[in-house]
């Protein structure tokens, strides 16, 4: 079965200082995958998705991930954390067949003054 | 930018009542989806809906549930009888295709209080 992996429920970080939230997942065959950002009282927002067509991927708010197959890794990374990027993260995956989106638990980013 | 919107934001029923949650998909979307997220917990997918029919169900979206498109815009999901773990935030999403490399849109999600 397709599953991600989220490592690390809660990461905090200095504002200017880097960002990076881990996923691994589990398939057979690279699947497709994605991350969603949920900011407070609000639903999930599509940060930005991996189709195969490029290992780095770069999504909205200078959120960029990159699709590691040796590593079965898509981690998100943002060079310089704002405050506004306080929020819920989430790695998702999807199969080749089928409608659901597989989520991981989730990490929620919390950013230091 | 067209949007998926939830109602109601938050929805409080007394256990063994019957609750609807609504959602009205974005305009030009055919795939319809329900997610609950059970707090502190991961998203879980409860089932898809395409051409007026259901197109895949988990586990957890048993006889208690469905869903409906009563209207062209209106896409429902009805518990029959809730129970004290049907607590949740409840997640309406769209999609104009079904292939895996399209995202999902969500909605603000619902969140369900069972007392």
């Amino acid at each position: 079965a397709q599953s991600v992996t989220q490592l690390g429920s809660h990461v905090s970080v200095s504002e200017g200082a880097l960002v990076l939230l881990r996923c691994n997942y589990s398939s057979s065959v690279p699947p497709y995958l994605f991350w969603y950002v949920q900011y407070p009282n609000q639903g999930l927002q599509l940060l930005l998705k991996y189709t195969s067509a490029a290992t780095l991927v770069k999504g909205i708010n200078g959120f960029e991930a990159e699709f590691k197959k040796s590593e079965t890794s898509f981690h998100l990374t943002k060079p310089s954390a704002h405050m506004s990027d306080a929020a819920e993260y989430f790695c998702a995956v999807r199969r080749n067949t089928g409608n659901q989106f597989y989520f991981g638990t989730g990490t929620s980013l919390t950013v230091i003054p | 930018e067209p949007e998926v919107t939830q109602t109601p934001s938050h929805q409080v029923t007394q256990m063994g009542q019957e609750v609807i949650l609504r959602c009205v998909p974005i305009s030009n979307h055919l795939y319809f989806y329900w997610y609950r997220q059970i707090l502190g917990q991961k998203v879980e997918f409860l089932v898809s809906f395409y051409n007026n029919e259901i197109s895949e169900k988990s586990e957890i979206f048993d006889d208690q549930f469905s869903v409906e498109r009563p209207d062209g815009s209106n896409f429902t999901l009805k518990i029959r009888s809730t129970k004290l773990e049907d607590s949740a935030m409840y997640f309406c999403a769209s999609s104009e295709h079904s292939r895996a490399d399209q995202p999902q849109h969500f909605g603000d999600g619902t969140r369900l209080s069972i007392l």
